[in-house]
């Protein structure tokens, strides 16, 4: 079946730092990919949708300087939280559309990223 | 624009019980409907999802959910409740492929003993 592996699963770090979250498909090419953010018993935020070979498209309000997607491949993409602060802790999910599955969505299995 | 909306934040349930978990939507145009699953400080899980045909829908671990479209709704439904169908559940929905899923404010599902 269809999978998409997200790295890494849980990362904690420095206020200020910058961290990247990966999202891979294993077995399918994913032309697009979509982040989200959910928050604690909330529901998932879409932040963005990337397109191999493109510039994402930003959901409103959601900085595009601070959250940086990259998807450079058909079975990569990132993204990068930069200058980290403490309330971007979050839990952070990636989804690739599978044209192979009509209508199909893959999740990854989530980052939990903790700024202290 | 559209919209999902999910009533009950939770919804208890004795194991071996029928539960119903509820999801109504509102969109412009033929919906694409999901249900999807999540376990603590995991990703999504999916169950089931209605395109087009048949209006029950039939998915993993013995799921299913109907559309209805006279009262926009896709309830999820299960004959028999498992505890370790405990989890947070998630509906969906878009309007094409590829293009962005709109989701719920997901329900609590307690399925106790």
């Amino acid at each position: 079946g269809a999978v998409v592996s997200q790295h890494p699963s849980r990362v904690i770090c420095k206020s200020g730092t910058s961290v990247k979250i990966e999202c891979r498909s294993l077995d399918f090419q994913a032309t697009t990919m979509f982040w989200y953010r959910q928050f604690p018993k909330q529901s998932l935020m879409l932040m963005a949708t990337s397109n191999e070979g493109s510039k994402a498209t930003y959901e409103q309000g959601v900085e595009k300087d601070k959250f940086l997607i990259n998807h450079a491949s058909l079975t990569l993409s990132t993204l990068t939280v930069t200058s980290a602060h403490p309330e971007d802790s979050s839990f952070y999910i990636c989804s690739a559309s599978n044209p192979g599955r009509a209508y199909g969505y893959t999740f990854g299995s989530g980052t939990r990223l903790t700024v202290v | 624009a559209q919209s999902v909306a999910q009533p009950e934040d939770q919804v208890n349930v004795a194991e071996g019980n029928p539960l119903t978990v509820k999801c109504t939507y509102s969109v412009s145009g033929n919906p694409y409907l999901f249900w999807y699953v999540q376990y603590p400080n995991r990703g999504l899980q999916f169950l089931l999802k209605y395109i087009t045909g048949d209006n029950l829908v039939k998915g993993s671990y013995g799921f299913e959910a109907e559309f209805n479209k006279s009262q926009t709704s896709f309830h999820l439904k299960k004959p028999s409740a498992l505890v370790s169908d405990s989890a947070l559940y998630f509906c969906a929905l878009n309007t094409g492929t590829a293009s962005k899923l709109t989701f719920g404010t997901g329900t609590r599902l307690q399925v106790t003993l």
